[in-house]
């Protein structure tokens, strides 16, 4: 069965440095998503992207964050200068349409920022 | 914010049936019903969804009210896998609504041996 990969599965960096957290959605999916839980709450929505240009945005995610399809498969989160409060698992999720389709989510990478 | 009650936890002894209830007295007319559950900080994983009819698929059933403002999931032979948070979402089938999910605080289920 087809799924949603991310890598690395577990990444450290110091405050200030960036991060690049990487998404391969499923082959065929067409909209892509990440989002975000800090340990213990709740599972956040951070962005949505299609047809290589932001649909949706939450609050949480401002200018430090920024996403990027490089090429045909891989799908990227961009953490610019990371704060201690971007400790977190993220989640990519993919899916072929928006709305009737159900969202596929990636094992999620844990971000810790020290 | 989620548009979803949840009970916080429940426990269910394993080889019984596990029924986690949700309110969503707030649904609209063009939203479907949405199950997912998150097992010890893994991705969330998609159960089954549902508008207004029941449904069932190879891991859950999913009940509807008539007056759809509130569901239960069954997990009709629950195993010691199946400990996890379990999410009720409501979500839009079309464009008059966000196309993300947002997730409550879910059901805790404990599946005892």
């Amino acid at each position: 069965e087809p799924e949603v990969t991310q890598t690395p599965s577990h990444q450290v960096t110091q405050m200030g440095q960036e991060v690049i957290l990487r998404c391969v959605p499923i082959s065929n999916h067409l909209y892509f998503y990440w989002y975000r839980q800090i340990l213990g709450q709740k599972v956040e929505f951070l962005v949505s992207f299609y047809n290589n240009e932001i649909s949706e945005k939450s609050e949480i995610f401002d200018d430090q964050f920024s996403v990027e399809r490089p090429d045909g498969s891989n799908f990227t989160l961009k953490i610019r200068s990371t704060k201690l409060e971007d400790s977190a698992m993220y989640f990519c999720a993919s899916t072929l349409e928006p709305y009737q389709e159900t969202q596929y989510f990636g094992p999620g990478t844990r971000l810790l920022v020290l | 914010d989620a548009k979803t009650t949840q009970p916080p936890s429940m426990d269910c002894a394993e080889g019984r049936a596990a029924n986690l209830p949700c309110n969503h007295s707030t649904i609209s007319g063009n939203e479907y019903v949405y199950w997912y559950r998150q097992i010890h900080s893994q991705g969330p994983q998609y159960i089954i969804h549902g508008l207004k009819n029941n449904e069932t698929n190879e891991m859950a059933s999913l009940i509807i009210t008539e007056d759809r403002k509130s569901s239960t999931l069954i997990l009709p032979h629950a195993t010691l896998r199946d400990t996890a948070v379990y999410y009720c979402i409501v979500r839009p089938q079309d464009q008059t609504g966000a196309n993300n999910l947002f997730f409550g605080t879910g059901t805790r289920l404990t599946v005892i041996p």
